[in-house]
């Protein structure tokens, strides 16, 4: 089975605190992607990468930057955070070759920060 | 650019009923389209995807999802529904970028 990992589920930060949030797979994906989740509004992409070091702005990046010095892992990094960053964050990875193959999803960092 | 609409917010099904999710895509071409399940506390999983073909599709858990291209619909069935089927759903579109658009999601509650 496919497995992307989150390692921190639950964290408390302070405004303007620098924040990473970890994400790794196993499955050599090329594809893997940043979501935030909020009531009302579903799951809106931060950033993509679709190789290492390549990166590309999703829908909401503003605060936001990603790192991806290895395959399998890929940062979400929020240089200093801010209230209205407190929400649910989805890493997700895929294969690349086909727009179908099957996106697979972490099981979600909750951040408050306060 | 693709969006999608889920006009249902909330629904809820008494166990044993059918249960019907719509979702409505915006999008030019031909679109690829996903139902994703969320459980409380976890991430997304398939349910399942349409890209070409049959337009009636079957997915894990007992669910189907029928692509209606003149009305820009994929609307997700299940003819009876289970207790653990209480979750939220989220339909989404892809545009051959791997970028999905996602809607805002239909939260299902199960009463006994």
């Amino acid at each position: 089975d496919v497995k992307v990992t989150q390692s921190s589920r639950y964290l408390v930060k302070r405004t303007g605190e620098k924040v990473f949030l970890e994400c790794v797979q196993d499955m050599d994906h090329e594809n893997m992607f940043w979501y935030r989740q909020d009531p009302g509004l579903g799951l809106r992409l931060i950033y993509f990468s679709y190789d290492v070091k390549m990166k590309e702005k999703g829908d909401i990046p503003e605060g936001y930057s990603v790192s991806r010095e290895k395959k399998e892992r890929f940062s979400l990094i929020l240089e200093s955070a801010s209230t209205n960053q407190t929400s649910m964050y989805l890493c997700a990875s895929t294969l690349q070759g086909a727009t179908g193959n099957t996106i697979y999803f972490g099981e979600g960092s909750w951040l408050t920060v306060v | 650019a693709q969006s999608v609409t889920q006009p249902d917010i909330h629904i809820t099904v008494s166990e044993g009923a059918s249960l019907e999710l719509r979702c409505n895509y915006s999008y030019g071409a031909t679109p690829y389209l996903f139902w994703y399940v969320q459980s409380p506390g976890q991430g997304l999983q398939l349910l399942l995807k349409y890209f070409s073909g049959d337009t009636l599709v079957q997915g894990i858990k007992g669910f189907e999802a029928e692509f209606k291209r003149s009305q820009s619909s994929f609307n997700l069935r299940k003819p009876s529904v289970h207790w653990s089927d209480a979750a939220e759903y989220f339909c989404a579109v892809g545009a051959g970028d791997y970028k999905l658009s996602f809607g805002a999601g239909t939260t299902v509650t199960v009463r006994a």
